[in-house]
Parts: C-alpha cells; sequence; structure tokens
C-alpha cells in the first residue's frame, strides 16, 4: 500500500526566505507525482506535476524535482511571500495514473 | 486550464436527510471522476472512482449505499451522501481527468455539517 509522508508538518518562515518541502513515498512504481496548494476550507490549486521520467518542474518561483528510486520530492519555494501561505500537499499517482494518494501535508504561513 | 464546477460550497442539514453534491467539468469530458473527503488537518482520502456510465469502484471502508455517486454524463458526477449523521460532516472534493489529461483538475469542495 502506497503511503505519502510529508515533512515538515508545519513550517513558519519570514517573508523573502527560500524553503524546500519534502514529500517521501515507500512504493517507487509511481506514474505521476502532482504538487497542490490548498487554502483554508477551499479545494485543492494544481501547482506542477512531474511525470516518473522527468527530474523536475518549474513553474515561476516554485520547482519541484523528483527522485523515483529513492521515492523523493522536493517543492522549492524561492523569495517566499505571505501569499504563499497555505497547505502544500504531494500526491502521487499509482495504478497506471487512476489512483492518487495524497500526503499529510505541510501548512505554510509566510510572516511579513 | 480545465475547470471543474462543485456544487454546493458549504451545506447544512439536520440528521436523517440526504445530500446531494454535484461535479461538472466546465470545458471537458471528464471520462474519469473521483471523490475524496478530508477530515480537520487531515489530508484527502479518496472514497471512490467514477467512470461515465459504470458503476463506481468504492475504496475498503466507504459505504457503497450511504454515499451513492453517479456519473451519468461526461460533464457530470454527483454525490448523494443518505440519511446523514454528525459524523459524515466534513470537507467533500470531487476532481475529474480527461481523456487526454494526465492531471487532475479539482473542485473547489464542499463543506457538509450534519446537525
Amino acid at each position: 500500500k502506497q503511503e505519502v509522508t510529508q515533512i515538515p508538518a508545519a513550517l513558519s518562515v519570514p517573508e523573502g526566505e527560500n524553503l524546500v518541502l519534502n514529500c517521501s513515498f515507500t512504493d517507487s512504481a509511481i506514474y505521476n507525482l502532482q504538487w497542490f496548494r490548498q487554502d483554508p476550507g477551499k479545494g485543492l490549486t494544481s501547482l506542477l506535476l512531474i511525470q516518473s521520467s522527468q527530474r523536475e518542474q518549474t513553474s515561476g518561483r516554485l520547482n519541484a524535482s523528483l527522485d523515483k528510486s529513492s521515492g523523493r520530492s522536493t517543492l522549492y519555494i524561492a523569495a517566499s511571500q505571505p501569499g504563499d501561505s497555505a497547505t502544500y500537499l504531494c500526491a502521487v499517482y499509482t495504478g497506471g495514473g487512476n489512483k492518487l494518494t495524497f500526503g499529510t501535508g505541510t501548512q505554510l504561513k509566510v510572516e511579513l | 486550464g480545465a475547470v471543474v464546477s462543485q456544487h454546493p460550497s458549504w451545506v447544512i442539514c439536520k440528521s436523517g436527510t440526504s445530500v446531494k453534491i454535484e461535479c461538472r467539468s466546465l470545458d471537458f469530458q471528464a471520462t474519469t471522476m473521483f471523490w475524496y473527503r478530508q477530515f480537520p488537518k487531515q489530508s484527502l482520502m479518496l472514497m471512490a472512482t467514477s467512470n461515465e456510465g459504470s458503476k463506481a469502484t468504492y475504496e475498503q471502508g466507504v459505504e457503497k449505499d450511504k454515499f451513492l455517486i453517479n456519473h451519468a454524463s461526461l460533464t457530470l458526477s454527483t454525490l448523494t451522501v443518505t440519511s446523514a449523521h454528525p459524523e459524515d460532516s466534513s470537507f467533500y472534493i470531487c476532481s475529474a481527468r480527461g481523456r487526454s489529461n494526465e492531471k487532475l483538475f479539482f473542485g473547489s469542495g464542499t463543506q457538509l455539517s450534519v446537525l
């Protein structure tokens, strides 16, 4: 059974700091990996999708890497802003892409 | 990007009533839709997967008769919580994927509170 863990569970940083969120998964036979952001009481916003054959994806201040063999992904946020405050979830696709298992989430707070 | 609309965004109901939540893909045909629930401060848990025109596949521990899923068209899936009880209070989110999409697109979620 695939298990996805995110560390840290919560993080508070001053504005402008670069930060790294970690995601690990137990079964390396994944199809894709996706990072999401969730604002309180709201749905999910997709940030980055990394296919199993890729090593990283970038979008603006976000960079996600994937090391399938070691079962790890990281989300790097550059020059953090208060608007980045949210819960960040990673999720892995297995079963040919039909099953999505979510991580436990990292709650990020960026302070002024 | 693709848009998934989920309605209602929040609902309060009395114990014993049924609640229907709709999930629509607005600009693509959703061949597969997924329903999740999320308890406070916990991650999303997959409840069921539905393919258009066929019966939903439920995850272990999810009661089929309590959480009725209908995916009658390529743009609409519904989740009905039958005879809701306070322990069903949760945040429910749907997601959808089209034929050529690898990404999942998510609805905005429904906060259900059962009194």
